[in-house]
């Protein structure tokens, strides 16, 4: 069963800023949010995480909403390098049965020149 | 630090053949795990270890084993190799220890496998 609702697709402009969406209505407080995204050819690559603030790398920023129930990767110019799948994904922070990670199909950014 | 190492990178089998995929990680990570990557697909999880000498399923087992006798090793092993085992197989790694939620997964590079 899929704990994370991302959409299939999306395009973007080079230079211009990109919001990537991810639902998980079903989070539990102890879910941490992860993003990670697969470069064409490649392995997936972490890009960030958060539990319930806002949180800001090199590569992006994690807006999480105040009730946890969704969550906004955003990049803030996109370049064409960084046309890749990206996936959300949650990590229980107690670990036992929640091992189990699953990717769902992630969302395919195009981006523009 | 080469991080986690997966080989071989391409693979041709006969239906039937077996063979081991290798994943070794040099970062003392407790948890590695298998998945599979099919086209226009997510990623799937095969098997998963949390250390040495203890292993679990994933959501597609079937038609694959896996054993953890070291830290550093994970291997992959297909008995009998079938058409519908053609995918991109990805190892990865974590640790487990300060909370497992917090932890970053790093990923092989990735190993093809085309099942004849």
């Amino acid at each position: 069963d899929a704990k994370t609702t991302q959409p299939n697709s999306m395009e973007s402009n080079e230079e211009e800023p990109v919001h990537l969406p991810c639902n998980h209505s079903t989070i539990s407080g102890t879910d941490y949010i992860h993003w990670y995204r697969q470069l064409p050819s490649q392995g997936p690559e972490y890009v960030i995480h958060g539990l319930t603030s806002n949180v800001n790398n090199r590569m992006a920023s994690l807006a999480i909403a105040e009730d946890r129930k969704s969550s906004t990767l955003i990049l803030h110019r996109a370049t064409l390098r960084d046309a890749a799948v990206y996936y959300c994904i949650l990590r229980d922070h107690s670990g036992g049965s929640n091992y189990k990670l699953t990717f769902g199909k992630g969302t395919l950014l195009t981006v523009n020149p | 630090n080469a991080g986690v190492t997966q080989t071989p990178k391409f693979q041709v089998l006969k239906t039937g053949q077996s063979m081991t995929l290798q994943c070794a990680q040099d970062m003392n990570h407790e948890y590695m795990s298998w998945y599979r990557q099919d086209p226009g697909m997510g990623l799937r999880l095969i098997h998963y270890s949390v250390g040495a000498g203890i292993t679990d399923q994933g959501e597609v087992p079937n038609g694959y084993n896996v054993s953890r006798s070291t830290t550093e090793d994970f291997p992959l092993r297909l008995l009998s190799a079938a058409p519908s085992q053609t995918s991109v197989y990805f190892c990865a790694s974590s640790p487990t220890g300060g909370g497992f939620g917090a932890n970053v997964l790093t990923f092989g590079a990735g190993s093809r496998l085309t099942v004849l």
